[in-house]
């Protein structure tokens, strides 16, 4: 149980268009989804909390505007990468919780997102 | 802030034992995980502390010092398929939101 999918798992885009990734869980309800951010040979950067219904909470620095979250259901969060450009190349990672004996987070298998 | 500090590259031979440590400083503290990420792939749930003492699951056992702001995962009987990076992660808040150590990278030699 408790496994979470992401879509698409890798996508290369021109800078400048929008990008749109989703993370479901596929056999639990996530009350909190969780999207990060992996440079290579570093760590993962939360980007935001997400909760089903309601706005979603950015950590300092990560502009709302350009990373819009959507949480219309509670298997169902979307990262929406506006006017996307090079440096925003990176691997994406969402998780949800909801559903462990301790509360941890059960991650998506991510998606590489190349800006050209 | 919050300051989570791992060892960044360990090495060890196959059928050892190692211990990774982690030592954190956080404004709250409400769990602390570990967890296994294979390059490329997701990160995999190891184990949790949010009291003081060992937890062992198997190979893996995880150690919790909440005074001193450490812990330490404990691989046994390593294994080649060990050889990934281990992230050691605190929950500081009650909104079960991580922060994440920078990683050590295991590298199992046979």
């Amino acid at each position: 149980g408790a496994v979470v999918s992401q879509h698409p798992s890798r996508v290369i885009c021109k800078s400048g268009t929008s990008v749109k990734i989703e993370c479901r869980s596929l056999d639990f309800q996530a009350t909190t989804m969780f999207w990060y951010r992996q440079f290579p040979k570093q760590s993962l950067m939360l980007m935001a909390t997400s909760n089903e219904g309601s706005k979603a909470t950015y950590e300092q620095g990560v502009e709302k505007d350009k990373f819009l979250i959507n949480h219309a259901s509670l298997t169902l969060s979307t990262l929406t990468v506006t006017s996307a450009h090079p440096e925003d190349s990176s691997f994406y990672i969402c998780s949800a919780s909801g559903t462990g004996a301790y509360n941890e987070q059960f991650f998506g298998p991510g998606t590489r997102l190349t800006v050209l | 802030g919050q300051n989570i500090d791992q060892p960044t590259e360990m090495t060890a031979t196959e059928g050892a034992i190692v211990q990774i440590n982690c030592t954190y400083q956080t404004s709250g503290f409400n769990g602390l995980f570990w967890y296994q990420q294979h390059a490329g792939e997701a990160p995999t749930f190891l184990s949790y502390n949010v009291l003081d003492g060992l937890e062992e699951k198997g190979r893996f056992s995880s150690f919790l010092s909440r005074s001193k702001g450490y812990s330490y995962l404990l691989l046994k009987e390593l294994q080649m398929k060990d050889s990934a990076s281990y992230l050691c992660a605190v929950n500081s808040n009650s909104g079960y939101a991580l922060n994440f150590g920078k990683g050590t990278s295991l590298l199992v030699t046979p």
